[in-house]
């Protein structure tokens, strides 16, 4: 049984460049969440996807957008990078909106020069 | 709003020393609260869950953790530490159905746990 998968693994963008992350989520969940972990510091809350339509969104700028696919699949994109968005950006599964737990990806780290 | 904090950046304990990380919580609805493990370069797992049922919850490895309303905590705790234990430990908290809201995870600010011979 796959888990949540994360692509790339590793990614260096320019500062103003564009840069899209994709995450698959486990096997039988239709709802995936992106957080943000920057160095030394818990995961933030980005938005939620559900039903090919993002459900809740944390205190991000517009920038920061997404996109689910009806495989369920989902992307995160984010336009004109800054110096702080470099960070670990993880992806999680979960079951319609259950809220027992949500399973993680290993995460993609993107940093920006 | 909900929010957590973990109490102490780094702990440091002997190998066969109980593991004690403490977690208090804020939360304007019953809490789901949660703690995570996350090793170097690697996403996080899911150590254990407390969903209003039983105030003592057992999770992976050895570890537990006891929900306490008087005193908005959720400390995470293991009898006796293991060299693989070492890792970074998230406590987290979730607004459950009443919210209404989803079920985003609100995160603290994580403790390293060193593990020492």
């Amino acid at each position: 049984d796959a888990g949540v998968t994360q692509s790339p693994t590793h990614l260096i963008k320019t500062r103003g460049q564009q840069v899209t992350l994709r995450c698959s989520p486990k096997s039988g969940h239709d709802t995936v969440s992106w957080y943000q972990q920057a160095l030394g510091q818990g995961p933030q809350f980005i938005f939620q996807y559900y039903e090919e339509e993002e459900r809740q969104r944390g205190n991000f700028p517009d920038r920061f957008s997404g996109h689910q696919f009806p495989n369920y699949s989902s992307e995160l994109n984010v336009n004109a990078l800054l110096l702080g968005d470099s960070a670990l950006y993880l992806c999680a599964s979960s079951f319609r909106d259950s809220y027992y737990e949500q399973y993680f990806g290993p995460g993609t780290r993107l940093t920006v020069t | 709003a909900q929010s957590v904090t973990q109490l102490g950046s780094h702990v440091s304990v002997s190998e066969g020393a109980l593991v004690l990380l403490r977690c208090n919580y804020s939360s304007s609805v019953p809490p789901y609260l949660f703690w995570y493990v996350q090793y170097p370069n690697q996403g996080l797992q899911l150590l254990l869950k407390y969903t209003s049922a039983a105030t003592l919850v057992k999770g992976i490895n050895g570890f537990e953790a006891e929900f306490k309303k008087s005193e908005t905590s959720f400390h995470l705790t293991k009898p006796s530490a293991h060299m693989s234990d070492a890792a970074e430990y998230f406590c987290a908290v979730s607004g459950g159905r009443l919210t209404g809201g989803g079920n985003k995870l609100t995160f603290g600010t994580g403790t390293q746990l060193k593990v020492e011979l």
